[in-house]
């Protein structure tokens, strides 16, 4: 099945700073979803990218497709973006696509 | 609803014992799953409802482990002879329709298996 690669796997940041996290992929993927676990477990998307940019807010996410990774970027940090970052992906699209297989995660820990 | 309703939130169990997590998905999505997620891991996928049907049923470890939804809406995953390695926690997403849509996770249910 398809690899999923996540760096680093632990951050820690100073509040302010900002950051650069990155999933690599071993196949050609149709979706590929970005989520942010917070300490408490709870699991949210932030994106859903298989390919392009996107921003929201302090966030934004890259996937260059061809060359299988994407990259999500947090600028300013602040202390309720600590947590797991998780890169999931699926090679099927459309209607086929419904099993994702997730990273192992960035660990990002924001100090104030 | 207005999100994802998972429950119980902890279940603690003894070896061997039968166990049933119930999933509520968003009020209006026809697809639901449910994932596993040991410490110190991403979430692995279990299975696939769309509408009352399990459409795909790949990821259950064994037999031990069974999941229904019965009218479409709510989902039970049910884990017979409960195994110490069955200790994880369990989380149910559920989208609009399948395919390439965002999935909204509910706060999962921890389960450990003494």
């Amino acid at each position: 099945g398809i690899q999923v690669e996540q760096s680093p796997p632990d951050l820690i940041l100073q509040e302010g700073a900002n950051s650069t996290l990155r999933c690599n992929f071993s196949d050609s993927v149709n979706n590929l979803q970005w989520f942010h676990q917070n300490p408490w477990g709870q699991l949210i998307n932030l994106f859903y990218i298989p390919s392009g940019t996107k921003q929201n807010g302090r966030l934004s996410a890259t996937t260059v497709a061809t060359e299988r990774y994407s990259l999500l970027y947090i600028s300013s940090s602040q202390t309720t973006d600590s947590g797991v970052y998780f890169c999931a992906v699926d090679v099927k699209a459309g209607a086929g696509s419904y099993q994702l297989t997730f990273g192992k995660g960035t660990k990002l820990s924001v100090i104030p | 609803g207005a999100g994802v309703s998972q429950t119980p939130s902890n279940k603690v169990t003894e070896k061997g014992k039968y166990v049933e997590l119930r999933c509520d998905p968003i009020s209006g999505h026809t697809a639901l799953y449910w994932y596993r997620q040991s410490l110190g891991q991403g979430p692995e996928f279990l299975i696939y409802f769309q509408g009352t049907g399990a459409a795909d049923d790949s990821g259950l470890p064994n037999d031990r482990f069974f999941a229904v939804r019965p009218e479409g809406s709510v989902s039970t995953l049910k884990i017979q002879r409960t195994e110490r390695g069955d200790s994880a926690v369990y989380l149910c997403a559920s989208s609009y329709g399948g395919g390439a849509n965002v999935l909204t996770f509910g706060a999962g249910s921890r389960l450990t298996v003494l």
